[in-house]
């Protein structure tokens, strides 16, 4: 079955800090795997996402990732925190045939000043 | 292009009573699947659709449906709505059988009381 494991329910870092969120799935076919962005109130917004291919990948904002197989993480980083980016961030996966997506619980990013 | 819409954006019910919510994914795409994201659940699988055939359905009781329309309009309907169904719903629309890539409406906030 699969499974995405975020660690970290909130993460903190001052404005120009790296970012770091921590994504681990568990999958016994290759997955797709995705990083969603929600504002309050709002839908999730898609950043980046993994199908096949280059394994690391750039996304909006400034964001990217990497697949490692080996580690089975998806970690989603920013090299310089803005404000704006203090919001909740969803992994997800799924695989062929799948039809659906299943979450991570959500880490949600801090911006200080 | 216009994105997923979702109607209405709020809702509040009374315990007991049913509600239909509404889903239009973008032009063109034809798999529409609906989560529900609640603070203690997080978010969850509710059903997908692909031409009008539902494909796959989450755990939940049979209180929650759904249906897709030629047009791939979706709509979701919950009856004898409780209190614990008070949640953000969420539709996203891919474009291909396959979840290659998931694009998510606003949501609808649906109060029960």
């Amino acid at each position: 079955a699969q499974s995405v494991t975020q660690l970290g329910s909130h993460v903190s870092v001052s404005e120009g800090a790296l970012v770091l969120l921590r994504c681990n799935y568990s999958s016994s076919v290759p997955p797709y795997l995705f990083w969603y962005v929600q504002y309050p109130n709002q839908g999730l917004q898609l950043l980046l996402k993994y199908t096949t291919g280059a394994t690391l990948v750039k996304g909006i904002n400034g964001f990217e990732a990497e697949f490692k197989k080996s580690e089975t993480s998806f970690h989603l980083t920013k090299p310089s925190a803005h404000m704006s980016d203090a919001a909740e961030y969803f992994c997800a996966g799924t695989h062929t045939g799948f039809q659906k997506l299943v979450f991570g619980t959500g880490t949600r990013l801090l911006v200080s000043p | 292009k216009a994105g997923v819409t979702q109607t209405p954006r709020y809702l509040i019910k009374t315990r007991g009573q049913q509600v239909t919510l509404s889903c239009s994914p973008i032009s063109g795409h034809r798999s529409v699947s609906w989560y529900q994201q609640t603070p203690g659940q997080g978010l969850q699988f509710l059903f997908e659709y692909f031409s009008e055939t539902q494909r796959n359905k989450g755990n939940f009781p049979g209180r929650f449906s759904g249906r897709q329309f030629s047009n791939s309009r979706s709509e979701m309907n919950v009856s004898t709505l409780e209190l614990g169904d008070s949640a953000l719903y969420l539709c996203a629309s891919s474009p291909r059988g396959e979840l290659r890539e998931a694009f998510f409406g606003q949501g609808t906030r649906l109060t029960v009381v």
